[in-house]
């Protein structure tokens, strides 16, 4: 098993949909937790960081932490053709090494 | 004013060549980082620089060797290349510390023939 699984989709949705994007994880001494938006021939651009549990909301963005479940989320409401893109998640643990380890991202198309 | 820029965008070359990909960031970062990205979008870390210091180097053949002339720029030289190195390597940086967020370069695009 992998340490973070994330389904690679393609995720396809109508334009104004609430999209949910999710990661689960092994490693329970993972604290902090980053979505990134990765567009087609681009680097990752950070979307959201949050550090432990919780909810943290940034425009159309949400995301969401249960760390007893080891599962992360990311929402995007109202969704434009713009959010067209793939979306990884990361994560990394409290002191050691800082190098966070990558989901291998969900593609999300949103059609017009 | 790009933050993290990485040249060149493209790299198409034979297997067995010698060649050098150049990051540079003015976000004013002490550390750097060189990533591989796989076909299957797995984002792998090879190196870690601080300060022009290694500190993380991953099982990455030693035909990879990166060099750190000054905080702001972290190169990578690949010998004698082959079919497997095809890929798109990230340079990418963030401040000094623990779990600082990264800011991503757009990559390099290498393809050997």
């Amino acid at each position: 098993q992998k340490e973070v699984e994330q389904d690679p989709g393609p995720l396809s949705v109508p334009e104004g949909a609430i999209v949910s994007l999710n990661c689960t994880y092994s490693n329970s001494a993972f604290q902090y937790f980053m979505w990134y938006r990765q567009y087609s021939r681009k680097g990752p651009e950070l979307l959201m960081y949050t550090y432990s549990s919780g909810n943290k909301e940034d425009g159309r963005f949400t995301a969401q932490v249960d760390k007893s479940s080891k599962y992360i989320s990311l929402f995007i409401r109202d969704s434009q053709p713009s959010d067209s893109a793939t979306y990884l998640c990361a994560m990394s643990a409290q002191g050691g090494s800082y190098i966070p380890t990558f989901g291998r991202g969900t593609s999300l198309i949103v059609h017009p | 004013d790009t933050a993290v820029s990485q040249t060149p965008k493209y790299l198409v070359t034979q297997m067995g060549n010698d060649k050098s990909i150049k990051c540079e960031q003015n976000l004013g970062h002490d550390t750097m980082y060189w990533y591989k990205q796989d076909s299957k979008k797995f984002l792998k870390i090879m190196f870690s620089y601080n300060n022009k210091e290694l500190i993380i180097n991953e099982t990455v053949p030693n035909r990879f060797s990166p060099k750190s002339p000054d905080k702001a720029h972290l190169n990578l030289h690949i010998n004698s290349l082959e079919l497997g190195d095809s890929a798109v390597y990230f340079c990418a940086s963030s401040h000094d510390g623990a779990n600082q967020p990264q800011h991503f370069g757009d990559g390099t695009r290498l393809s050997i023939l």
